[in-house]
């Protein structure tokens, strides 16, 4: 079945980049999507790449998506302790529908 | 506008107890779902809704029920608790099944059955 992996923590020091990476296996999915999740909250909506597309940037986050591999990358440029959180890549279909959710990825930020 | 509005933020039940977790969209969004988050698994889709009136499986549907009679309301019952359904639980929308339309989340549920 589907399946998405990421690495469980990532730990970087503030001012640096960080890039959190993800492999995912329905080569149908259609949107790949990186969530957020901060302490005792539910997940926002960081960014979504569309699957024909290899790169989006949106001020200081970049998506990089290499669909022959199916990895796809979030970089966070400039890393704040504020992005301290859970990051989550998933895929979809379409909208919401049956969207599939990775282990997540804690962020530390050190200052 | 609330959102995705869920309740109660916290339940500790007994096993075998019965309890329904409510949750209520105030967008007019088309889909609901439920998910559940556990350690090192991330989230797993127990119950969707693609409509009123329509519902269907996730992933991990066993020991739960969902109901969908209108657009707003999605409940997710427990029918017999059993431990290994401690976890947070997450109700959320999307306005449609196509797009990118991203999901919207509720701020959980933390369930405790002992």
């Amino acid at each position: 079945g589907e399946d998405v992996e990421q690495s469980l923590f990532l730990s970087v020091r503030e001012g640096d980049s960080s890039v959190i990476n993800c492999t995912y296996t329905d080569s149908s999915s259609t949107y790949l999507y990186w969530y957020k999740q901060e302490p005792g909250a539910g997940l926002q909506l960081l960014t979504y790449i569309f699957s024909n597309m290899d790169m989006k940037q949106d001020q200081r986050l970049t998506v990089l998506l290499n669909k022959k591999d199916k990895h796809l990358s979030l970089r966070i440029a400039d890393t704040q302790t504020g992005d301290s959180a859970i990051y989550f890549c998933a895929e979809s279909m379409g909208g919401g529908f049956k969207t599939i959710f990775g282990a997540g990825t804690r962020l530390f930020v050190k200052a | 506008n609330a959102g995705v509005t869920q309740t109660p933020k916290f339940q500790v039940l007994k096993t075998g107890q019965s309890m329904t977790l409510q949750c209520a969209q105030d967008m007019n969004h088309e889909y609901m779902s439920w998910y559940r988050q556990d350690p090192g698994m991330g989230l797993r889709l127990i119950h969707y809704s693609v409509g009123a009136g329509i519902t269907d499986q996730g992933e991990v549907p066993n020991g739960y029920n969902v109901s969908r009679s209108t657009t707003e309301d999605f409940p997710l019952r427990l029918l017999s608790a059993a431990p290994s359904q401690t976890s947070v639980y997450f109700c959320a929308s999307s306005y449609s099944l196509q797009g990118e339309s991203p999901l919207h989340f509720g701020n959980g549920t933390r369930l405790t059955v002992t």
